[in-house]
């Protein structure tokens, strides 16, 4: 059963620093990862997705790594601004087309001015 | 990227009655799925709703508890039946691009129990 971890569960910065986001997986046929943002008491929205061919995505000042072998992605986030301050969470689907997402817990972020 | 949206955004509920959340999807999704977020928690897959067939519930998740219809490719309903405090949750519908398989999410309905 795929397991997936993210640390820390918070983290809290000031503005304008660089941050890494951690995600491990237990098993590592996996089909792609995504990582998500999520503001309190609202739904997720997708950042970036990484195939499971694929080493690194980007999108503005967001980058996601993906290692398959060893189990782990980051989210690398550049120059944190407060908007940034949000749960991030990370989710795996299995290979097979059909099979469903498996989702950390999430790092709750606090980028403060 | 699939549009989504949910209705109602919020609602505070009664025990013991049910309430009806509406997907609305502004594109033809083969699966569309139903998760539900408690309090501080993660999310948990309740079922899986194809159109033109049942749909498919996660281990500890009951079609009695929990109906769903989904009459056409953009549209599906989630049912919270017979409901108490524990149900209080986010409930979000989910769709999955059969192209690369990225996966979208609604802005949820934000169900409190009393």
């Amino acid at each position: 059963k795929q397991e997936v971890t993210q640390i820390p569960a918070a983290l809290s910065v000031p503005e304008g620093e660089n941050l890494v986001l951690n995600c491990s997986f237990t098993d590592s046929a996996i089909y792609n990862l995504q990582w998500f943002r999520q503001d309190p008491g609202k739904g997720l929205t997708s950042l970036l997705l990484i195939q499971s061919s694929q080493r690194e995505q980007t999108s503005g000042r967001l980058n996601a790594s993906l290692d398959k072998s060893s189990g782990r992605s980051t989210l690398y986030i550049a120059a944190s601004q407060p908007g940034d301050s949000a749960t991030y969470l990370c989710a795996v689907r299995r290979s097979g087309t059909a099979s469903k997402l498996t989702f950390g817990t999430g790092t709750r972020l606090q980028v403060t001015l | 990227s699939a549009v989504i949206s949910q209705k109602p955004s919020r609602d505070i509920c009664q025990r013991g009655t049910s309430l009806t959340i509406q997907c609305q999807v502004d594109s033809q999704v083969t699966m569309m799925f139903w998760y539900r977020q408690q309090p501080g928690q993660s999310l948990t897959l309740i079922a899986t709703a194809n159109q033109g067939s049942e749909a498919t519930y996660e281990s500890g998740f009951v079609i009695d508890k929990f109906p769903i219809s989904r009459p056409n490719l953009t549209f599906s309903t989630l049912t919270v039946s017979n409901m108490s405090p524990e149900d209080s949750s986010i409930y979000l519908c989910s769709v999955v691009d059969r192209g690369d398989y990225e996966q979208y999410f609604g802005p949820g309905t934000r169900l409190t129990v009393t």
